[in-house]
């Protein structure tokens, strides 16, 4: 496996389910996000891990629980979600994550949800 | 807060065309801007960063630009393919220390 992968590719749950999305990356990045692209919105960064810890948590609702083990792995945890969850997750990773530069970032596939 | 704006939305060419998209950012502090492109319903594929120090990069028939004074990137593409047919993304990495993405332009080359 090279790069970033995401697993599942896609994902129906209903709204009382608990779902975990996966991702894992094979280029030895300290960096790793979570994105929401929705239909006809631009791609909104969700999380940010830096050496396992969280830095950036863009005001995501609770229901969507980020878990980083390691540097190479990125989970997203989903639990009581609603129809207006579906979208593409998209996870990604770079080097690293600093206030003085920043690194060239590399996308999964992306996970495809739809809630019903 | 950081903007990104691409226009045009949507763009179609016949093929060998050259063509270019535009990016604006509202963030004069920017550290970078990345290119990306994206198939329909999959993953972004990166294709060109520049860094705030540079001007422009080039990979193959692909060029970026940079003008951080006018907040203003473009993409060039030359002799345009039918397999160039995806959307194009432009981020900006700017003072809030994250990737702000532009919605976009949908680019279709015509056999």
């Amino acid at each position: 496996e090279t790069g970033v992968t995401q697993t599942p590719r896609h994902l129906v749950m209903g709204m009382t389910n608990k779902k975990s999305l996966k991702c894992e990356q094979h280029l030895g990045h300290n960096a790793m996000y979570w994105y929401k692209q929705s239909a006809k919105k631009p791609l909104e960064l969700m999380f940010v891990y830096n050496f396992k810890e969280q830095t950036e948590n863009n005001s995501v609702p609770s229901r969507f629980s980020p878990e980083c083990p390691n540097s190479s792995h990125l989970f997203l945890h989903l639990h009581t979600l609603q129809p207006e969850d579906s979208a593409l997750y998209l996870c990604a990773s770079s080097q690293t994550q600093t206030s003085a530069s920043s690194y060239e970032q590399y996308f999964g596939p992306g996970t495809r949800l739809t809630v019903t | 807060k950081q903007e990104v704006t691409q226009i045009p939305a949507a763009l179609s060419v016949p093929e060998g065309e050259n063509l270019v998209l535009n990016c604006s950012f509202t963030d004069s502090a920017i550290y970078n801007l990345q290119w990306f492109r994206q198939d329909p319903g999959k993953g972004l594929t990166s294709l060109l960063l520049i860094q705030s120090s540079q001007r422009e990069q080039t990979s193959g028939r692909l060029n970026a630009s940079l003008d951080k004074s006018s907040g203003r990137s473009t993409l060039y593409i030359a002799a345009s393919q039918p397999g160039d047919s995806a959307t194009y993304l432009c981020a900006g990495w700017g003072s809030a220390r994250q990737l702000t993405f532009g919605s976009g332009t949908q680019l279709t080359v015509l056999p």
